[in-house]
């Protein structure tokens, strides 16, 4: 079982902060990162497939970085607002098309 | 938009009873997958399927089975509930050979096993 490791497990912040957290994964074999955000009562949403070393993607407050080759993964979030609150998974895909293996997730709660 | 249905949010089922849990997509995905998501755990999965008919092992495949008769239908059995199998179990979709494609989830079904 390859080992996926997302930190910290829980962040409470104030709205308006900014906040970052980790995801690690095994630099061996890569093929892609994603990032899902789980809102409670709600599906998993996709944020982001990120293939390349070094990659950058944006989405709205949101953005995320990649190193295949040190193996971790950010995810931002500037000026956190109340309804981000929800737990951050990062997931590794091995080979294209293939199983996903998640981490714990990052549980997220924006305080008004 | 991709839809991923299941069968029903809440189930409430007895210890050795057979359960079936049942997932349909709607965009012609070859690739689905169970999870099940327990607290501290994260999701985990439990078998997927690549094609019609075919089956895969995932990490935690112990005491279900699947069955993949057509393309948009992706049907998790538990082939005798025991109450270790309480959990929120989530079924997801992609497509196949396409790159940077995310997985997309059903809203899950929370399951009780008495």
């Amino acid at each position: 079982i390859l080992n996926v490791e997302q930190s910290p497990q829980s962040l409470h912040v104030q709205e308006g902060d900014s906040t970052n957290f980790t995801c690690s994964f095994p630099s061996s074999n890569f093929y892609a990162l994603h990032w899902y955000r789980w809102e409670t009562a709600k599906s998993p949403e996709a944020l982001f497939v990120m293939t390349l070393n070094g990659d950058e993607k944006k989405k709205g407050r949101i953005s995320a970085t990649l190193n295949t080759k040190e193996g971790y993964s950010y995810l931002y979030i500037k000026g956190s607002q109340p309804e981000d609150s929800a737990t951050y998974l990062c997931a590794f895909e091995e080979t294209s098309g293939s199983r996903l293996t998640f981490g714990e997730g990052t549980q997220l709660t924006v305080n008004p | 938009d991709v839809k991923v249905t299941q069968s029903s949010r809440y189930l409430v089922k007895r210890t050795g009873e057979k359960v079936f849990l049942e997932c349909v997509q709607d965009m012609d995905h070859e690739n689905m997958f169970w999870y099940r998501q327990d607290p501290g755990l994260g999701l985990r999965l439990i078998y997927f399927s690549y094609d019609v008919k075919m089956k895969e092992k995932g990490d935690i495949p112990e005491g279900y089975s699947v069955s993949r008769e057509k393309k948009e239908r992706f049907s998790l059995i538990l082939e005798s509930a025991s109450t270790n199998q309480t959990s929120m179990y989530l079924c997801a979709s992609s497509g196949q050979g396409l790159s940077n494609q995310p997985q997309h989830f059903g809203d899950g079904t929370r399951l009780s096993i008495l």
